[in-house]
């Protein structure tokens, strides 16, 4: 069965810190990817997505991601962080069918 | 425009009872998913319509839990008997189409807490 690992479950940063959360997707054939946020009491916002082309993807607020094929990742980066950008974080994986399998979170915290 | 809008935000039920939760898709969109989030355990896939077409509903946990929709608009997720580790937020989400590069959309879940 397909699997998402996220292998950051908290992270905790100060503001301007540079963030990089990991994911790793295990299905071999062609995949599209997602990062996924959810803000304190605000429901899922799509971040980025990746479906082919360039494997470096721009997302909102800053964020980008990185599709590594042959080491299955696609972790999510930011070069400065901010206060607002606490939030879950959740990679997605869709490979061979129109299921979206997700990653357990990485919950952010930054500090002021 | 409207986002995808889920019924009740809360429910709170005994152990045993059944329950139904709502979802109104976005307008126009053809694939309806349903997540179960829970605490610890990241979000899980339950179930999907898209169009007329046969739902997967590969993720179902047990028989207890069906799911409708109809007139291929607002989908009924439905728990028999339920039971304490049903006890999560279940998230619907809809799409244009079910397939390709086509994002989701979330509602804001329904927070079910089994007593």
């Amino acid at each position: 069965a397909q699997s998402v690992s996220q292998h950051n479950h908290h992270v905790i940063l100060s503001e301007a810190a540079s963030l990089e959360l990991g994911c790793n997707y295990s299905y071999g054939g062609t995949v599209n990817l997602f990062w996924y946020v959810q803000y304190p009491g605000q429901h899922l916002q799509l971040l980025l997505k990746y479906f082919s082309g360039d494997p470096l993807v721009k997302g909102i607020k800053g964020f980008e991601a990185e599709f590594i094929k042959s080491k299955f990742s696609f972790n999510l980066r930011k070069p400065s962080v901010q206060w607002s950008d606490t939030a879950e974080y959740f990679c997605a994986s869709r490979g061979g069918t129109d299921k979206l399998i997700f990653g357990t979170g990485t919950r952010l915290q930054v500090f002021p | 425009g409207a986002g995808v809008s889920q019924s009740p935000s809360n429910k709170v039920t005994e152990k045993g009872k059944d329950v139904e939760l709502r979802c109104d898709p976005i307008s126009g969109h053809t694939a309806l998913y349903w997540y179960r989030q829970s605490l610890g355990q990241g979000l899980e896939f339950l179930i999907y319509f898209q169009g007329n077409s046969a739902p997967d509903k590969s993720g179902l946990p047990s028989d207890r839990f069906s799911a409708e929709r109809t007139g291929g608009s607002v989908s009924t997720l439905t728990i028999q008997r339920t039971q304490q580790e049903d006890s999560a937020v279940y998230l619907c989400a809809s799409s244009f189409e079910g397939y390709s590069n086509q994002p989701q959309h979330f509602g804001d879940g329904t927070r079910l807490s089994i007593l």
